[in-house]
Protein backbone atom coordinates (compact mmCIF):
# COMPACT_ATOMS: atom_id res chain seq x y z
CA UNK A 1 0.00 0.00 0.00
CA UNK A 2 1.30 3.09 -1.28
CA UNK A 3 2.51 5.86 1.54
CA UNK A 4 3.36 9.47 1.04
CA UNK A 5 6.66 11.05 2.83
CA UNK A 6 5.96 14.72 2.28
CA UNK A 7 9.32 17.43 3.90
CA UNK A 8 9.97 20.60 3.72
CA UNK A 9 10.57 24.44 5.04
CA UNK A 10 8.18 24.83 8.27
CA UNK A 11 9.41 29.06 9.03
CA UNK A 12 9.44 31.42 6.32
CA UNK A 13 10.21 34.77 5.96
CA UNK A 14 7.97 36.87 3.80
CA UNK A 15 8.58 37.13 0.06
CA UNK A 16 10.68 33.43 0.18
CA UNK A 17 10.14 30.46 -1.89
CA UNK A 18 8.44 27.13 -0.58
CA UNK A 19 9.89 23.70 -1.30
CA UNK A 20 8.45 20.64 -0.31
CA UNK A 21 8.89 17.20 -1.56
CA UNK A 22 7.00 14.12 -1.31
CA UNK A 23 8.51 10.36 -1.63
CA UNK A 24 5.76 7.75 -2.70
CA UNK A 25 6.62 4.81 -1.60
CA UNK A 26 5.55 0.91 -1.98
CA UNK A 27 3.16 1.63 -4.92
CA UNK A 28 3.38 2.41 -8.95
CA UNK A 29 4.10 6.26 -9.53
CA UNK A 30 2.84 5.76 -13.01
CA UNK A 31 -1.03 6.03 -13.69
CA UNK A 32 -1.78 8.43 -11.05
CA UNK A 33 -1.62 12.42 -10.61
CA UNK A 34 0.43 13.66 -7.55
CA UNK A 35 -1.24 16.08 -5.56
CA UNK A 36 -1.11 19.41 -3.42
CA UNK A 37 -3.62 20.42 -1.12
CA UNK A 38 -3.08 23.04 1.41
CA UNK A 39 -5.56 23.87 4.58
CA UNK A 40 -5.59 26.22 6.95
CA UNK A 41 -8.31 27.70 9.14
CA UNK A 42 -9.30 31.27 6.68
CA UNK A 43 -9.17 28.99 3.36
CA UNK A 44 -10.38 26.05 4.26
CA UNK A 45 -9.01 22.95 1.82
CA UNK A 46 -7.30 24.37 -0.81
CA UNK A 47 -6.17 22.07 -3.79
CA UNK A 48 -3.12 23.55 -5.25
CA UNK A 49 -2.23 21.58 -8.28
CA UNK A 50 -1.05 18.18 -9.74
CA UNK A 51 1.53 16.24 -11.52
CA UNK A 52 1.59 12.94 -13.23
CA UNK A 53 4.84 10.46 -13.50
CA UNK A 54 5.67 12.44 -17.43
CA UNK A 55 5.74 15.60 -15.60
CA UNK A 56 1.65 17.15 -17.36
CA UNK A 57 0.31 19.17 -15.10
CA UNK A 58 -2.83 20.92 -13.45
CA UNK A 59 -2.60 24.56 -11.45
CA UNK A 60 -5.44 25.95 -9.54
CA UNK A 61 -5.34 29.26 -11.54
CA UNK A 62 -5.37 31.34 -8.01
CA UNK A 63 -1.76 30.24 -8.11
CA UNK A 64 -0.82 29.51 -11.54
CA UNK A 65 1.86 32.35 -11.68
CA UNK A 66 3.74 31.52 -8.76
CA UNK A 67 3.66 27.71 -8.94
CA UNK A 68 5.76 25.36 -10.25
CA UNK A 69 5.58 21.51 -9.66
CA UNK A 70 8.30 18.83 -10.78
CA UNK A 71 8.57 15.23 -10.74
CA UNK A 72 11.69 13.05 -10.57
CA UNK A 73 10.74 9.41 -12.14
CA UNK A 74 13.98 8.16 -10.62
CA UNK A 75 13.16 8.43 -7.11
CA UNK A 76 9.43 8.40 -7.05
CA UNK A 77 9.10 11.69 -6.00
CA UNK A 78 7.56 15.02 -6.65
CA UNK A 79 7.95 18.50 -5.49
CA UNK A 80 6.35 22.34 -5.22
CA UNK A 81 7.70 25.61 -5.33
CA UNK A 82 5.80 28.29 -4.39
CA UNK A 83 7.23 31.89 -4.76
CA UNK A 84 7.14 34.84 -3.29
CA UNK A 85 5.23 33.64 -0.11
CA UNK A 86 2.83 36.02 2.10
CA UNK A 87 0.88 35.65 5.47
CA UNK A 88 -1.85 34.29 3.37
CA UNK A 89 0.40 31.26 2.31
CA UNK A 90 0.30 30.16 5.91
CA UNK A 91 -1.40 26.81 6.62
CA UNK A 92 -0.58 22.59 6.54
CA UNK A 93 0.53 21.99 2.99
CA UNK A 94 -0.19 17.89 2.10
CA UNK A 95 0.69 15.62 -0.65
CA UNK A 96 -1.90 13.23 -1.68
CA UNK A 97 -2.47 10.66 -4.81
CA UNK A 98 -5.28 10.85 -7.24
CA UNK A 99 -5.69 7.85 -9.78
CA UNK A 100 -5.90 9.43 -13.43
CA UNK A 101 -10.19 8.36 -13.67
CA UNK A 102 -10.79 8.83 -9.86
CA UNK A 103 -12.48 11.50 -8.29
CA UNK A 104 -10.91 11.15 -4.88
CA UNK A 105 -7.44 11.83 -3.22
CA UNK A 106 -6.07 8.64 -1.32
CA UNK A 107 -3.59 8.59 0.24
CA UNK A 108 -2.63 11.59 1.81
CA UNK A 109 0.73 11.94 3.12
CA UNK A 110 1.21 13.03 7.21
CA UNK A 111 1.04 17.29 6.49
CA UNK A 112 3.46 19.96 7.52
CA UNK A 113 2.56 22.96 8.80
CA UNK A 114 4.42 25.73 6.94
CA UNK A 115 4.53 29.65 8.73
CA UNK A 116 5.27 32.37 7.12
CA UNK A 117 6.11 35.43 9.14
CA UNK A 118 6.96 39.50 7.85
CA UNK B 1 -15.14 28.14 -10.03
CA UNK B 2 -17.42 25.01 -8.33
CA UNK B 3 -18.20 26.43 -5.04
CA UNK B 4 -19.64 23.64 -2.76
CA UNK B 5 -21.36 24.47 0.57
CA UNK B 6 -22.28 22.02 3.24
CA UNK B 7 -24.88 21.73 6.06
CA UNK B 8 -25.37 21.15 8.85
CA UNK B 9 -22.19 23.36 10.05
CA UNK B 10 -22.01 21.37 13.25
CA UNK B 11 -24.12 18.42 14.25
CA UNK B 12 -24.32 17.13 17.71
CA UNK B 13 -25.47 13.66 17.56
CA UNK B 14 -24.88 10.41 20.43
CA UNK B 15 -23.21 7.24 19.39
CA UNK B 16 -25.63 5.01 17.99
CA UNK B 17 -27.55 7.67 16.37
CA UNK B 18 -27.78 7.96 12.32
CA UNK B 19 -25.89 11.50 11.01
CA UNK B 20 -27.41 12.52 7.49
CA UNK B 21 -24.91 15.63 5.98
CA UNK B 22 -25.45 17.57 2.99
CA UNK B 23 -23.08 19.11 0.40
CA UNK B 24 -24.39 21.41 -2.52
CA UNK B 25 -22.62 22.47 -5.30
CA UNK B 26 -22.83 25.26 -7.33
CA UNK B 27 -23.46 24.17 -10.51
CA UNK B 28 -24.07 20.39 -11.74
CA UNK B 29 -20.65 17.92 -10.91
CA UNK B 30 -22.46 14.82 -12.46
CA UNK B 31 -21.64 12.30 -9.50
CA UNK B 32 -17.46 13.47 -9.36
CA UNK B 33 -18.04 14.39 -5.72
CA UNK B 34 -16.16 12.70 -3.20
CA UNK B 35 -16.51 12.87 0.61
CA UNK B 36 -13.67 12.48 3.50
CA UNK B 37 -13.05 12.19 7.06
CA UNK B 38 -10.54 14.39 9.27
CA UNK B 39 -9.74 13.62 12.34
CA UNK B 40 -8.16 16.35 14.71
CA UNK B 41 -4.22 16.49 13.78
CA UNK B 42 -4.47 13.94 10.72
CA UNK B 43 -4.84 14.31 7.21
CA UNK B 44 -8.31 13.64 5.25
CA UNK B 45 -9.09 10.26 4.80
CA UNK B 46 -11.18 9.22 1.61
CA UNK B 47 -14.53 7.51 2.09
CA UNK B 48 -16.80 7.89 -0.69
CA UNK B 49 -15.71 8.45 -4.57
CA UNK B 50 -18.11 8.97 -7.35
CA UNK B 51 -20.74 10.27 -5.26
CA UNK B 52 -21.75 6.69 -3.48
CA UNK B 53 -18.58 4.07 -3.93
CA UNK B 54 -17.27 3.45 -0.48
CA UNK B 55 -13.43 3.32 -0.47
CA UNK B 56 -11.46 0.57 -0.04
CA UNK B 57 -11.67 -0.36 4.25
CA UNK B 58 -15.16 1.95 4.70
CA UNK B 59 -17.20 0.23 6.97
CA UNK B 60 -20.44 0.07 5.33
CA UNK B 61 -22.25 2.22 7.95
CA UNK B 62 -21.31 5.28 5.41
CA UNK B 63 -23.32 5.56 2.60
CA UNK B 64 -23.36 8.34 -0.49
CA UNK B 65 -26.15 9.36 -2.24
CA UNK B 66 -26.94 12.28 -4.80
CA UNK B 67 -26.33 13.68 -8.44
CA UNK B 68 -25.94 17.01 -10.16
CA UNK B 69 -25.89 19.67 -7.22
CA UNK B 70 -27.20 17.94 -4.78
CA UNK B 71 -25.31 14.89 -2.27
CA UNK B 72 -25.73 13.19 1.01
CA UNK B 73 -23.30 11.23 3.23
CA UNK B 74 -25.01 9.32 5.78
CA UNK B 75 -23.81 7.54 8.80
CA UNK B 76 -26.56 4.87 9.77
CA UNK B 77 -25.12 4.20 12.96
CA UNK B 78 -22.43 6.66 14.82
CA UNK B 79 -19.26 5.07 16.07
CA UNK B 80 -17.20 7.13 18.72
CA UNK B 81 -14.27 6.77 16.24
CA UNK B 82 -17.06 8.66 13.50
CA UNK B 83 -16.76 11.84 15.10
CA UNK B 84 -14.83 14.69 13.70
CA UNK B 85 -14.98 17.20 10.16
CA UNK B 86 -16.38 15.82 7.10
CA UNK B 87 -15.24 17.47 3.60
CA UNK B 88 -17.14 17.04 0.36
CA UNK B 89 -14.76 17.62 -3.35
CA UNK B 90 -15.68 17.74 -6.48
CA UNK B 91 -13.42 16.17 -9.83
CA UNK B 92 -15.49 17.83 -12.37
CA UNK B 93 -14.55 18.46 -16.16
CA UNK B 94 -11.80 21.51 -15.81
CA UNK B 95 -10.11 21.87 -12.52
CA UNK B 96 -9.42 23.91 -9.90
CA UNK B 97 -10.80 20.87 -7.93
CA UNK B 98 -12.32 22.31 -5.03
CA UNK B 99 -13.18 21.27 -1.04
CA UNK B 100 -16.48 22.15 0.94
CA UNK B 101 -16.30 23.51 3.83
CA UNK B 102 -17.02 21.06 6.09
CA UNK B 103 -19.30 19.44 8.77
CA UNK B 104 -18.38 18.88 11.76
CA UNK B 105 -19.93 16.04 13.77
CA UNK B 106 -19.26 16.16 17.75
CA UNK B 107 -20.30 14.84 20.61
CA UNK B 108 -23.44 15.47 22.13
Amino acid sequence: QVQLQLWGAGLMKASETLSLTCAAHNGSFTGHFWSWIRQSPGRGLEWIGEINHSGSTNYNPSLRSRLTLSVDRSRNQFSLKLRSMTAADTAVYYCARRHFDAVGFDPWGQGALVTVTS
Amino acid sequence: EIVLTQSPATLSLSPGERATLSCRASQSVGTSLAWYHQKPGQAPRLLMSDASDRATGVPARFSGSGSGTDFTLTISTLEPEDFGVYFCQHRYKWPPWTFGPGTKVEIK
